[in-house]
């Protein structure tokens, strides 16, 4: 089956650090697969942090970025300047086209930014 | 609005007994999902409604029962609880499409004892 393998936390960094979170992914029964990065502050719901659905490119939101590599099947999420408001966790997940575009999610990482 | 509203936050039942578990949102989308979160497991999807069609993920097909009165609500009941089932259960929903969000509501934590 489809599957998401990332990063194991919890993932420590100091302020302006830069920080990398792996994604690796396998889309077994997903022929163009789109990508997802999910982020869950403290005390709040999960929410979207940025998604790709075509390989080869690159999305960015509030200072990250991830680029859907094929070759690779991966989705590495980077920041080059954490803030302490970044602490969370953070779920990288796999998606279909298909109607009802269920998820696959990568088991979080947290991420812990210390002032 | 962008909210997906989930009811109640908490909810603790007794073992063989019913739960029902309420997920409502306002931004008309047509597919709402039910996914449960144990602790250091990933998010994992239990059923979801693609407009009045529901779809059972098949490892959790008897375990699960879902319904969808109209496009805003949504409920998830477990026929009789067991301990396996004390988990976060998290709703969410989104327009159709490939790449389409999913909005996640805040979840409710089910114990059962």
């Amino acid at each position: 089956g489809d599957s998401v393998t990332q990063t194991e936390g919890p993932v420590t960094v100091s302020e302006s650090e830069s920080l990398i979170i792996n994604c690796t992914y396998s889309a077994t029964s997903i022929a163009y697969p789109n990508l997802f990065w999910y982020v869950r502050y403290p005390g709040e719901g999960l929410q979207l942090l940025l998604k790709v659905i075509t390989a080869g490119q690159k999305g960015s939101s509030r200072g990250f970025e991830a680029t859907y590599n094929k070759e690779t099947t991966s989705f590495h999420l980077q920041k080059a300047s954490v803030q302490e408001s970044d602490s969370a966790v953070y779920y990288c997940a796999l998606g279909s086209n298909s109607a009802g575009n269920k998820l696959t999610f990568g088991i979080g990482t947290r991420v812990l930014v210390r002032p | 609005d962008t909210t997906v509203k989930q009811n109640p936050r908490y909810k603790l039942a007794r073992v063989g007994k019913p739960v029902n578990l309420i997920c409502s949102q306002t931004m008309n989308h047509d597919t709402m999902y039910w996914y449960q979160k144990k602790p250091n497991q990933a998010p994992k999807l239990l059923l979801f409604y693609y407009d009045k069609i529901l779809n059972r993920e098949a490892d959790t097909f008897e375990k699960f029962q879902s319904s969808r009165p109209n496009n805003s609500f949504c409920s998830l009941y477990i026929g009789s609880a067991g301990l396996e089932y004390s988990a976060m259960y998290l709703c969410a929903s989104s327009r159709d499409g490939g790449g389409s969000a999913q909005y996640f509501g805040p979840g409710t934590r089910l114990t059962v004892l």
